[in-house]
């Protein structure tokens, strides 16, 4: 069974500030995506890394993908309060069974 | 619009009663899904297709059932509602054509209550 662990599960920011969110999961495999959702909301895709050492940017937000250490991180570069939201990793199965597993997802908060 | 609708988006429901909730897509994708959300659990699987004549169970399925009416939509049923099904529940669709990934676009969700 594929088992998906972020962490931290809670993360406090500070406007301007640099962190880092983890996603490390227990088979093979090399796709992963990552999603956000705002409170009451539904899920938006952000990114999906198909390859090791995939790496993916958007605004203040960058993904990579260490399919050998079977690690994802998510870095956030100089936190402001819209990136307020969870953030979940999902892990595709290998062998093609097209299924996603999803990670507890980390909450993040910015404050000024 | 949005791609993928979900109704009803809110459900008070008692102990015992039978539930449908239907979810429905203008994106043209395949696969279809049925999710639920618990704080601090992540997305679990309930259900999941393929396409119109393939229902797979998912790692939750006990307690539920779904239907697949057309390629654009996917029931999901419970028979008896119990409050431990108290839970927000998303429907996602993907296209097996996107490349040989499985990219999941979600459904607004379903929050329902059982009492």
């Amino acid at each position: 069974e594929l088992k998906v662990e972020q962490n931290p599960l809670f993360l406090s920011m500070q406007e301007g500030k640099n962190y880092t969110i983890y996603c490390n999961y227990s088979t093979t495999s090399d796709r992963l995506y990552w999603y956000r959702q705002d409170p009451g909301k539904s899920l938006e895709s952000l990114f999906v890394l198909l390859s090791n050492g995939a790496v993916k940017q958007e605004g203040r937000l960058m993904a990579s993908l260490d399919t050998k250490a079977r690690l994802s991180t998510l870095h956030i570069t100089t936190a402001v309060h819209d990136l307020s939201a969870t953030y979940f990793c999902a892990v595709e199965g290998a062998g093609n069974d097209y299924k996603l597993s999803f990670g507890a997802g980390t909450t993040v908060t910015v404050r000024a | 619009d949005a791609d993928v609708t979900q109704t009803p988006r809110n459900r008070i429901t008692k102990t015992g009663k039978r539930i449908m909730l239907e979810c429905s897509q203008t994106k043209g994708h395949d696969r279809m899904y049925w999710y639920r959300q618990d704080p601090g659990l992540g997305l679990q699987l309930i259900y999941y297709s393929f396409d119109v004549k393939d229902i797979n169970k998912g790692e939750i399925s006990d307690g539920y059932s779904v239907s697949r009416q057309a390629q654009a939509k996917f029931s999901l049923s419970l028979e008896s509602a119990i409050p431990n099904q108290t839970a927000l529940y998303f429907c996602a669709t993907s296209d097996s054509l996107a490349g040989g990934y499985n990219e999941q676009f979600f459904g607004p969700g379903t929050r329902l209550t059982v009492l």
